[in-house]
């Protein structure tokens, strides 16, 4: 079965400080692709980043990037330079078969402090 | 733009009552989900539909029921609600034609049982 773990319920980050968003995961299927998403107090949830199994290279989208970790199955988050609008639930989820069945962590509520 | 919408974005209803919860989405996606969300659990699948009229139990199936009649739309029926029922309610949608095959996400139901 696969399964996410976030380890981190709450964190604060100072303002325009780097922070990064724990994320493991347990799967024993070697194709598979990592996803965060970011959910405000408004409740849409917003994909923020992709990683598959395959990749090469970890991925970056503008502020965000995935410190990807095969052999360690972590898939951490980084946001570098803090925005008071980053305050937010955070959710990493995993999806092994294409299409189907994903699966997602409890999420860990981000505080951005001004 | 993907658009995803839900019918309600909070509901009342009472114990025993017959309840439905409506997705429609605008950009001809294959793939549906129904997600129940709670405080600490993440997001859990309930059932997921990968083609018109096919449906797929995902999680937590167990009080709820789905029908996709047509391919924009993805109804969540709660056949006697309980209490225990109380939460926030996601849809989403995905294709593997968008190449990442991320989910997109409504704004989510807090559907509220007494």
């Amino acid at each position: 079965a696969q399964k996410i773990t976030q380890t981190q319920p709450g964190m604060f980050v100072q303002e325009k400080e780097a922070v990064t968003l724990d994320c493991t995961y347990d799967t024993s299927d070697p194709s598979y692709g990592l996803f965060w998403y970011k959910q405000p107090s408004s409740g849409e949830m917003i994909f923020l980043i992709y990683q598959g199994s395959y990749d090469q290279q970890n991925a970056t989208e503008g502020r965000y990037s995935l410190n990807f970790q095969k052999a360690r199955k972590s898939a951490n988050l980084v946001i570098s330079a803090s925005q008071l609008g980053d305050s937010a639930m955070y959710f990493c989820a995993m999806r092994v078969d294409y299409g189907q069945n994903f699966v997602f962590g409890p999420g860990t509520r981000l505080s951005v402090l001004p | 733009d993907v658009k995803v919408t839900q019918s309600s974005r909070y509901l009342v209803k009472r114990t025993g009552e017959k309840v439905f919860l409506e997705c429609v989405q605008d950009m001809d996606h294959e793939n549906m989900f129904w997600y129940r969300q709670d405080p600490g659990l993440g997001l859990r699948l309930i059932y997921f539909s990968y083609d018109v009229k096919m449906k797929e139990k995902g999680d937590i199936p167990e009080g709820y029921s789905v029908s996709r009649e047509k391919k924009e739309r993805f109804s969540l029926i709660l056949e006697s609600a309980s209490t225990n029922q109380t939460s926030m309610y996601l849809c989403a949608s995905s294709s593997p034609r968008t190449g990442v095959d991320e989910q997109f996400f409504g704004p989510g139901t807090r559907l509220t049982v007494l």
